[in-house]
């Protein structure tokens, strides 16, 4: 069925580091993948995306990675910083009548240790 | 624009009472998602409208919810009656044409 797995479920860095959050997903035909934040308390915020056309896409210390034939993406965070501990979902898009559906990952907790 | 609104944003209730949200999707957008998140479950899909009409509801646990959109501009989403077990926070999405998609703050939800 549809599925998207997310690894690891906590992850602790030291601010500075790099972090690397990994997923995969089922459906071959996904062609669209965004990673929200989600601040304690607070809604998921979109905060990167990738389509099935693109390998790689970078935005100042974050950046994405897509790999069709493995079936798997991954978020990287580079010169982490306080500010972005949270959870991260990945979701991958699913085709429904007439739009897409997004099926979420069930989220990384990030740490950033000052 | 105010972004996706959600009302109420804390319901307090006691098990077998009615429950109903609310949500008022972006102005332009043409597709609506209610979602469920525990910390046991995660970020569930539990059912989605495009163009007002409900395509996918597979994630509805139980015949006691139902969601309704009756116009671009507005849609529920009902527990009768409430469980405890229904205690969450049930975030409303929306998007347009592009796959951006915006949510609402959430509404906390705990079943007495």
């Amino acid at each position: 069925g549809e599925n998207v797995e997310q690894h690891p479920s906590t992850l602790s860095v030291q601010e500075g580091d790099s972090a690397v959050i990994k997923c995969t997903y089922s459906d071959s035909a996904s062609n669209y993948f965004p990673w929200y934040k989600q601040e304690l308390g607070k809604r998921p915020q979109l905060i990167i995306d990738i389509r099935s056309n693109v390998g790689e896409k970078k935005d100042q210390r974050i950046a994405v990675t897509l790999n069709k034939t493995a079936k798997h993406f991954s978020l990287h965070i580079t010169e982490t910083q306080p500010e972005d501990s949270a959870v991260y979902f990945c979701a991958a898009s699913i085709r429904g009548s007439g739009t897409y559906k997004y099926i979420f990952g069930t989220g990384t907790r990030l740490k950033v240790l000052a | 624009d105010a972004g996706v609104i959600q009302s109420p944003r804390h319901e307090v209730t006691e098990m077998g009472q009615e429950v109903t949200l609310r949500c008022k999707p972006i102005s332009g957008h043409n597709s609506l998602f209610w979602y469920r998140q525990t910390m046991m479950r995660g970020l569930e899909l539990l059912i989605y409208f495009n163009n007002n009409v409900p395509i996918d509801d597979s994630g509805m646990p139980e015949d006691r919810f139902s969601a309704k959109m009756p116009n671009a501009s507005f849609s529920t989403l009902k527990i009768q009656p409430s469980e405890p077990r229904d205690s969450a926070v049930y975030f409303c999405a929306s998007r347009d044409r592009v796959e951006t998609q915006y949510f609402g703050p959430g509404t906390r939800l705990l079943v007495l």
